[in-house]
């Protein structure tokens, strides 16, 4: 595709059940990004996948979130049992070679 | 750990006036710099960025940032913001070897007409 892409844009779910966020990165980037946005949170990083090295899952808040990248390409981020804190933007990028991020439009995650 | 400081969460500006906004880094190694910007209901799109050489960079639209090693900053400029202008500011590091991208929390700049 031309850009990255996100689905679902939105996503409003009940607190306790579990929600599975895709990306589909530029085709032959090599590394992709998840970050949660909130507001006067800024962006958070999550983790990363670069080729077929093992992602740095540094950045995920709790042993809810998990990640995973099937073939190189597309990632799916998985949250389960989300609480209301977990509502976020939640955006992914890709890089060529991780000197430039192409982002998303994101996934608007509600948790009621 | 990497961190990134942006001290302006929020500027409001009149147009015509000059812009600086501050970022501060916690590395003491080679780093990366960025500064990537959000327009309202629009993407993240790279503004300017910094890797090696001359440490003043220009980017799009009239910015530039100035990278000053001794004092771990990578501030943005403009001198003359415009109405469009408006948008949120995120300053990012990267350091050497490694694609692991660190925000700060972000700028939000208003310009007034």
């Amino acid at each position: 595709g031309a850009g990255v892409s996100q689905s679902p844009s939105n996503k409003v779910t009940e607190k306790g059940k579990d929600v599975e966020l895709r990306c589909d990165p530029i085709s032959g980037h090599t590394a992709l990004y998840w970050y949660r946005q909130s507001l006067g949170q800024g962006l958070e990083f999550l983790i990363y996948f670069q080729g077929n090295s093992a992602p740095d899952k540094s950045g995920l808040p709790s042993d809810r979130f998990s990640a995973e990248r099937t073939g190189g390409s597309v990632s799916t981020l998985t949250i389960q049992r989300t609480q209301q804190e977990d509502s976020a933007v939640y955006l992914c990028a890709s890089s060529p070679s991780g000197d430039l991020l192409f982002f998303g439009s994101g996934t608007q995650l509600s948790v009621l | 750990a990497q961190s990134v400081s942006q001290h302006n969460h929020h500027v409001i500006l009149s147009e015509a006036a000059s812009l600086e906004l501050g970022c501060n880094y916690s590395y003491g190694g080679t780093v990366n710099l960025f500064w990537y910007v959000q327009y309202p209901g629009q993407h993240l799109q790279l503004l300017l960025k910094y890797f090696s050489g001359d440490p003043l960079v220009k980017g799009i639209k009239g910015f530039e940032a100035e990278f000053i090693k001794s004092k771990f900053s990578f501030n943005l400029r403009k001198p003359s913001v415009q109405w469009s202008d408006t948008a949120e500011y995120f300053c990012a590091v990267t350091t050497s070897g490694t694609y692991k991208y660190i925000f700060g929390t972000g700028t939000r700049l208003k310009v007034l007409a």
